[in-house]
């Protein structure tokens, strides 16, 4: 089966100005996150969706950042404006949504703000 | 609040020799716990899981872990290790919520 495929692998952009990123999940998997990776860290989820619903979005910092998974299927995750401490690793992971069902990660896309 | 700490954020080890990765979790009910590696540039692969039944869980590239409840422990281990085992590798805890909590990660070497 394909995996998680995530746009762009990498991005640069100066600081205040604006960015997305393309998540398309595992075909059939319901459930979708969002996580930040700073260098030298794990992951820290961002927001969580059950189809097109909004799960926990308590760790995004909404005054900047923003997601959405539009027919429940592909995500975007934007950010606007940038800062410095936005340079991370973001990842997309999706899951079947169910009690033993692990999550997939795609390869990420790698955010530097200079 | 869920939470995993990896004690080591550093190992180096022998192509050949034994590798064991430590990995501590607090949750205040039954946890699922996952092992997952992650190589340069690349995202999470998961190595192996445990959810219930047998404490004792394999994984695919000849990695094993145990769950030890008494002591919150999921550590990871591989008898002989190879030089592609080289990455970093992060435990992680998750509960009913389908969310995880992981660990800073411990960056393995192998040396020839």
């Amino acid at each position: 089966e394909a995996g998680v495929a995530q746009s762009p692998r990498y991005k640069i952009i100066e600081k205040r100005q604006s960015v997305a990123f393309w998540c398309n999940p595992i075909s059939g998997h319901a459930t979708l996150y969002w996580y930040q990776q700073i260098l030298g860290q794990g992951p820290k989820l961002l927001i969580q969706f059950q189809n097109n619903g909004v799960v926990d979005d308590s760790q995004l910092p909404k005054d900047r950042f923003s997601a959405e998974r539009l027919k429940g299927v592909d995500s975007t995750l934007k950010i606007q404006p940038a800062k410095l401490e936005d340079s991370a690793v973001y990842l997309c992971a999706s899951s079947l949504g169910t009690r033993n069902s692990p999550q997939h990660f795609g390869d990420g896309t790698r955010l530097s703000i200079l | 609040a869920q939470s995993v700490t990896q004690p080591d954020i550093h190992i180096t080890v022998s192509e050949g020799a034994s590798l064991e990765l430590r990995c501590n979790y607090s949750y205040g009910a039954t946890p699922y716990l996952f092992w997952y590696v992650q190589s340069p540039g690349q995202g999470l692969q998961l190595l192996l899981k445990y959810f219930s039944g047998d404490t004792l869980v394999q994984g695919i590239k000849g990695f094993e872990a145990e769950f030890k409840r008494s002591q919150s422990s999921f550590n990871l281990r591989k008898p002989s290790v190879h030089w592609s085992d080289a990455a970093e590798y992060f435990c992680a805890v998750g509960g009913n919520d389908y969310k995880l909590s992981f660990g800073a990660g411990t960056t393995v070497t192998v040396r020839a």
